[in-house]
C-alpha cells in the first residue's frame, strides 16, 4: 500500500492564481482531512470529509474548497492564492471512531505564494 | 480550535537520557494520541490512550493520561539521536467530525 500520497511536493504561486493540491489514499478509509502547518501554530484543520459526497469546514476554511467524489481522492482547491496561504499542507485519512480516529498523514505539500 | 497544548516547546537532551513532554487539553475527550514529525515529513502516529486508561506502553514510549487534570505526558526512555523530532498530542474534538485537534508540538533534540 502506498498509504496517503500528495502532489505536488512543492509549488510556487503568484497572488491570485488558483491551484489544486491532490491527495489520494489506498487504505479504503472513509475519513479524510486537510491541515495546514505554520511555524508556531501547529496543525490547523481546513476541511474534512466523512465519506464520498460529504464534506465540512474545519477551523480555517476560508479561501479553500474541497470535494469528495470518490473514497480515494480528496483534492484541496485554492481559489485565489494569497501570501497568507503560504504554508505546508498535509492530507490525512483515518478509519474513524473504532480506531480512535488515528490519522495517517501524507508527506505534505509546501506552498509559497508570492 | 487547537485543544492540546504541549510543554515544553523545546527540549534538548543527550543520548541515553529520558525525555518527558506534557500535553494539556481543555474539554472532555474519548482518546488522546501522540504523533511524531521528523523535519520536512508528515506526522506519524505513535500511540493512542483512551479516556478510561491511565497508562500505556509501547517500546521505549510511556504515555500517561489524567482526565481529572486534563493532561497527558509522553516519556521516551533511553533517547537516541534518531528520536530528534517534533512531538504532537492530538485529541478528538466534538466539533471536527472525525479529524483531530493538534497542539503546537514539542521540538526534541537528542545530541550524541
Amino acid at each position: 500500500n502506498a498509504g496517503v500520497t500528495q502532489t505536488p511536493k512543492f509549488q510556487v504561486l503568484k497572488t491570485g492564481q488558483s491551484m489544486t493540491l491532490q491527495c489520494a489514499q489506498d487504505m479504503n478509509h472513509e475519513y479524510m482531512s486537510w491541515y495546514r502547518q505554520d511555524p508556531g501554530m501547529g496543525l490547523r484543520l481546513i476541511h474534512y470529509s466523512v465519506g464520498a459526497g460529504i464534506t465540512d469546514q474545519g477551523e480555517v476554511p476560508n479561501g479553500y474548497n474541497v470535494s469528495r467524489s470518490t473514497t480515494e481522492d480528496f483534492p484541496l482547491r485554492l481559489l485565489s492564492a494569497a501570501p497568507s496561504q503560504t504554508s505546508v499542507y498535509f492530507c490525512a485519512s483515518s478509519q474513524g471512531l473504532a480506531a480512535g480516529r488515528t490519522q495517517y498523514f501524507g508527506p505534505g505539500t509546501r506552498l509559497l505564494v508570492l | 480550535s487547537q485543544q492540546g497544548e504541549e510543554d515544553p516547546q523545546a527540549l534538548s537532551i543527550q543520548e541515553g537520557e529520558n525525555a518527558t513532554m506534557n500535553c494539556s487539553y481543555k474539554t472532555s475527550i474519548n482518546n488522546l494520541q501522540w504523533y511524531r514529525q521528523n523535519s520536512g515529513r508528515g506526522l506519524v502516529h505513535l500511540i493512542l490512550i483512551r479516556s478510561n486508561e491511565r497508562e500505556k506502553h509501547s517500546g521505549r514510549l510511556r504515555v500517561t493520561l489524567d482526565t481529572s487534570k486534563k493532561s497527558s505526558s509522553l516519556l521516551i526512555t533511553a533517547s537516541r539521536a534518531a528520536d530528534t523530532a517534533s512531538y504532537f498530542c492530538a485529541t478528538d474534538g466534538s466539533n471536527s467530525g472525525y479529524a483531530l485537534n493538534f497542539g503546537k508540538g514539542t521540538s526534541l533534540l537528542v545530541t550524541p
